[in-house]
């Protein structure tokens, strides 16, 4: 399963909307899709997995959404903080791939 | 707490070898698969091994097929990788993983290959 996410680069500002796009080349099972986040200089966090379902702690303007080869990771209202690479992953069966990322960039 | 600490990068030439660790702490680490996640300078994240709860299932990403070798002794709540015939290309930071989802992360141990 190759993971492709869209775009590379998101350029928005703080309180607007984040859309980020996953793709799989073969439809895959969501309950086995999960979104990453990776601050500069930080270890990844787990976001959502089972494609839609938020990690312990995680603030509700994240989610997640999607089926079959599409999925969607939503930030409702972009903080500071939000800035960094997400990226998503399949983790159903190996190998456990992930997509190249996508960096969210304060315009 | 959840806490995952790996250790053992370092400077290695080609070819070399290297073992790295990681100790968990804070749940109950004999009921959850483990993973390693290598992230080289600048680039993005590449699953790297998987290990079952009871070392009962193993994967590899074809890139250290061969070549690592993952492990776990549950008893000391604790995760290897045995990497041997290193490349370049091995360079990275290695993080440890918890779990099928990775819901927790190391904050990862650099490893360097270099003549």
């Amino acid at each position: 399963i190759v993971l492709t996410q869209s775009p590379g680069t998101l350029s928005l500002s703080p309180g607007e909307r984040a859309t980020l796009s996953c793709r799989a080349s073969q439809s895959i099972s969501a309950g086995y899709l999960a979104w990453h986040q990776q601050r500069p200089g930080q270890a990844p966090r787990l976001l959502i997995y089972g494609a839609s379902i938020r990690a312990t702690g995680i603030p509700d303007r994240f989610s997640g959404s999607g089926s079959g080869t599409d999925f969607t990771l939503t930030i409702s209202r972009l903080e500071p903080e939000d800035f960094a690479v997400y990226y998503c992953q399949y983790y159903r069966s190996s190998p456990y791939s992930f997509g190249q990322g996508t960096k969210l960039e304060i315009k | 707490e959840v806490q995952l600490v790996e250790s053992g990068g370092g400077l290695v030439k080609p070819g070399g070898s290297l073992r790295l660790s990681c100790a968990a702490s804070g749940f109950t680490f004999s009921s959850y698969s483990m993973n390693w996640v290598r992230q080289a300078p600048g680039k993005g994240l590449e699953w790297v091994s998987s290990i079952s709860s009871s070392s009962s299932y193993i994967y590899y990403a074809d890139s250290v097929k061969g070549r690592f070798t993952i492990s776990r002794d549950n008893a000391k709540n604790s995760l290897y990788l045995q990497m041997n015939s290193l490349r370049a290309e091995d360079t990275a930071v290695y993080y440890c993983a918890r779990g099928m989802a990775t819901d927790y992360w190391g904050q990862g141990t650099l490893v360097t290959v270099s003549s």
